[in-house]
């Protein structure tokens, strides 16, 4: 089973200002990584797909980028309603597992 | 409009079965491979299990083998999950999500508890 570890457990920002996350993995997804956003009540959304790919109606501002098995998730300029729960995903092999999460918090 | 609806959750005890559905609508149900996703309250989301589109590939989360069965009939546009030997572990929302993930249904409650 593939471990996906994110960090930080929590990010404490300001609008306007630019949020990186990370998602390192056990071993080698071959780009197969999906970031979802998540906020209370609601199922997760998916952002970027394939590790850097911006799934339809997601804004400019969140981009993803992977370097063997690391992979970010950065937000260039945080607006109100990006303060939210992310989680990583690999798609690369059954299981298919999420990371821990990591909280944007104001 | 593409959606997802579950149903079935619900209370039920320890060492108790459950039957979640899932109907599609708004897209060729067919043709498409289908998710189960859980999380518990405070946690991350765990995939528990796929079913490719004809129903003839199967994978389950190691957590739920031999306890919970995927299924779907097309013809009904519906996925489910018959869940057996419950245990308060499996506590959560259970989404039901489309191959690519980027839809999910609203999530239905199970809850295990005596």
């Amino acid at each position: 089973e593939i471990v996906l570890t994110q960090s930080p457990a929590t990010l404490s920002l300001s609008p306007g200002e630019r949020a990186t996350l990370s998602c390192r993995a056990s071993q080698r997804v071959d780009g197969y990584l999906a970031w979802f956003q998540q906020k209370p009540g609601q199922a997760p959304r998916l952002l970027i797909y394939d590790a850097s790919n911006r799934a339809s109606g997601v804004p400019a501002r969140f981009s993803g980028f992977e370097s063997g098995t690391d992979f970010t998730l950065t937000i260039s300029s945080l607006e109100p309603e990006d303060f939210a729960v992310y989680y990583c995903q690999q798609r690369s092999s059954w299981p298919l597992t999420f990371g821990g999460g990591t909280t944007v918090e104001i | 409009e593409l959606q997802l609806v579950e149903s079935g959750g619900g209370l039920v005890q320890p060492g108790g079965s459950l039957r979640l559905s899932c109907v599609g609508s708004g897209f060729t149900f067919s043709s498409y491979g289908m998710n189960w996703v859980r999380q518990a309250p405070g946690k991350a989301p765990e995939w528990i299990s796929h079913i490719s589109n004809s129903g003839s590939t199967i994978y389950y989360a190691d957590s739920v083998r031999g306890r919970f069965t995927i299924s779907r009939d097309n013809a009904k546009n519906s996925l489910y999950l018959q869940m057996n030997s419950l245990t308060s572990e499996d506590t959560a929302i259970y989404y039901c999500a489309r191959v690519e993930f980027v839809y999910w249904g609203q999530g239905t409650l199970v809850t295990v508890s005596s």
